[in-house]
């Protein structure tokens, strides 16, 4: 079965500065999708980012970036310049076939002003 | 708005109560999903759809039901509710085809608490 880690329960930022979240996965398959999920207080689900795993380069959103390491099995979310509104919980997630979407366990992120 | 709707979007049930959360979406996907989100876990798989008259088990079925009759409607019934299923649900939606060339779209979640 997959999994998906992500270690950091809380983490906290100053505003304008630069962090970096981390992810780690499990699994066999060769070709599959990872993908970056944020929540605000609204408790709805907004996507940030995705990257696919055949894809050697690291997927960019703006702000957001991702550093991907696939023999090491790791999706890293990167923030650069942190906004007050980046404030929210951040999901990790695995997509194997048939859109089985696997989450880990969220990092809420504070941005401090 | 084209989104994917959900109801109600806050629940009470006593203990043995059964209840139906409501999941809708207009943008003609085939694939339709129950997720629950629960403190430190993430959002788990309860059961998914791929098309009207096709539904499957996800991580975590016990306790409740699906059916899909339409491809627009993706109801979650919970038979029996018991204190374990208080939490947060989420319906989402998206494209079939070929794995991860289509985002889920997600509704804005039902808070559910089971006394």
């Amino acid at each position: 079965a997959q999994t998906v880690t992500q270690s950091q329960p809380e983490m906290s930022v100053q505003e304008a500065e630069t962090v970096t979240l981390s992810c780690t996965y499990d699994t066999s398959e060769s070709n599959y999708y990872l993908f970056w999920y944020k929540q605000p207080p609204s408790r709805q689900m907004i996507l940030v980012i995705r990257q696919e795993a055949y894809k050697q380069q690291n997927a960019t959103e703006n702000r957001f970036s991702v550093n991907f390491q696939k023999a090491a099995k790791s999706f890293s979310l990167k923030i650069s310049d942190s906004q007050l509104g980046d404030t929210a919980m951040y999901f990790c997630a695995f997509l194997t076939s048939g859109s089985r979407l696997t989450f880990g366990e969220g990092t809420q992120l504070t941005v401090n002003p | 708005n084209a989104g994917v709707t959900q109801t109600p979007k806050f629940q009470v049930l006593k203990t043995g109560q059964s209840m139906t959360l409501q999941c809708a979406q207009d943008m003609n996907h085939e694939y339709m999903s129950w997720y629950r989100q629960d403190p430190g876990m993430g959002l788990r798989l309860i059961h998914y759809s791929v098309g009207a008259g096709i539904t499957d088990q996800g991580e975590v079925p016990n306790g409740y039901n699906v059916s899909r009759s339409t491809t627009e409607d993706f109801p979650l019934r919970l038979l029996s509710a018991a204190p374990s299923q208080t939490s947060v649900y989420f319906c989402a939606s998206s494209y079939a085809g070929r794995a991860g060339a289509n985002v889920l779209t997600f509704g804005a979640g039902s808070r559910l608490t089971v006394l």
